[in-house]
Parts: C-alpha cells; structure tokens; sequence
C-alpha cells in the first residue's frame, strides 16, 4: 500500500541535543509538509517542499531545519530541542493539490 | 486571525444517531475543503473532502455540506459508531495554493 513513513513513532532527547526525524512516502507525491502539534491543538505547519523548492512559515523558529534529498525522503532537524518543542511531528504529502496524506506522527520528549 | 473555526470543542452523541460537526471560516477565498479524523498517537486521516462548486458530498455514513453565502461546514456521520470518536478537524484552502488552514478540532465521543 501507497503510504507515509516516519520513524522513530516515539523519539526522547535530552535538552540541547540535536535531533532528526525522518519521513519516506512511496506516494511519489511532490509536495511533503512537516507540522507540530501539541495535545489536541490544530496542526502547526513549519515549512515544505514543493519538489526541491523549500517554503518556510514566517514563524518557524531558526531551530528548525529540513532536508530533502530525493522525492521520498524528508527530514526534520531540531538543532537544540527545547522543552517547548515536546510535541508529535507530522509529515505530509499531497501532489501538489489541496489533499494532504499525513504519517503516523514521531512523538518527541525532551528531558 | 483564526480562519478557520471549529466552535465546539467537544460532542457526544449517543450510538446509532446522527453527528453533526460544524466549522465556520472567514476567508472568501477559500475554495476546497476536508475533513480529517485524528485518533490519539496517530497522525490524521483524511475523510472527505468538498469543492466550492458543490454544496454536497457523500462517502458511505459521512456527508458533508458547504453553505458558501454562511461560509460554514458542515460534517454529517450516520449512523454514528464507537469507532467514529476521534477528534475531527477541518481543514480550508484556495485554488492552487499548497497550505491548508486548519480548525482547532471538535472531540467527538460515541456512546454505546
């Protein structure tokens, strides 16, 4: 089945270590999106690609990084985790439309 | 400024019966919009979706309505199961654009 990976589903760090989390899709779409979202909020959108082009939301902190090498693959890079930045991490795609496919999420604890 | 508006944070409705969750938006330009169900430690599923230029759409139990002139939404499931409490989002965008503006969610519970 055509579907979005992340990994790990559950990442603990300690305050000021980088961390990175991954995300693969085998949807081909061209679009992947990465959001936070703390409890129940709405989901936050921190940046994306569309193909290699990179969007940066206006307020997504300086400490939050992305890769993305090739069309599957996305990365999330937290240079010096806070303990606001505890929350899950949603990866996306869509093709380029208005429908997006989410991942199960990486549920990020800093200690 | 919340775009995207989803009123009630929770509902409960009892098994068998009709939910009905709501969301109003402010944005004229928005043009397409979804429906998404989140279970806890999971990412979100999406549901249905409605472009501007139908009012109706259905899929199996869920039907969603879109009164532009209101610019409200609505999600209709029926009949509602225990597997149906989740929380629910709504979601908006406009033609071309690639970002969808979010609801804060309604957290439905089913009762037996």
């Amino acid at each position: 089945d055509a579907m979005v990976i992340q990994n790990p589903r559950y990442q603990v760090t300690q305050f000021g270590k980088p961390v990175t989390l991954s995300c693969s899709q085998t949807l081909n779409h061209n679009v992947m999106y990465w959001y936070q979202q703390k409890s129940s909020q709405a989901p936050k959108l921190l940046f994306h690609y569309y193909d290699k082009d990179f969007n940066n939301e206006a307020d997504t902190p300086d400490n939050f990084q992305s890769r993305r090498p090739n069309t599957s693959f996305c990365f999330l890079d937290i240079r010096s985790p806070g303990l606001g930045d505890a929350a899950m991490y949603l990866c996306a795609t869509s093709r380029g439309g208005n429908t997006q496919y989410f991942g199960p999420g990486t549920r990020l604890t800093v200690l | 400024d919340q775009q995207v508006k989803q009123n009630s944070p929770s509902l409960s409705v009892q098994e068998g019966r009709i939910s009905i969750l709501n969301c109003d938006y402010t944005n004229s330009m928005f043009d397409y919009f979804l429906w998404y169900k989140k279970y806890p430690a999971e990412g979100p599923t999406f549901l249905i979706s409605i472009s501007s230029i139908k009012d109706k759409n259905e899929d199996g139990r869920f039907t969603v309505f879109l009164n532009k002139s209101a610019k409200h939404l609505s999600l209709h499931i029926v009949p509602s199961q225990p597997g149906d409490s989740a929380v629910y989002f709504c979601a908006a965008s406009k033609r071309g654009a690639q970002k969808l503006v979010f609801g804060q969610g309604t957290r439905l519970t089913i009762n037996p």
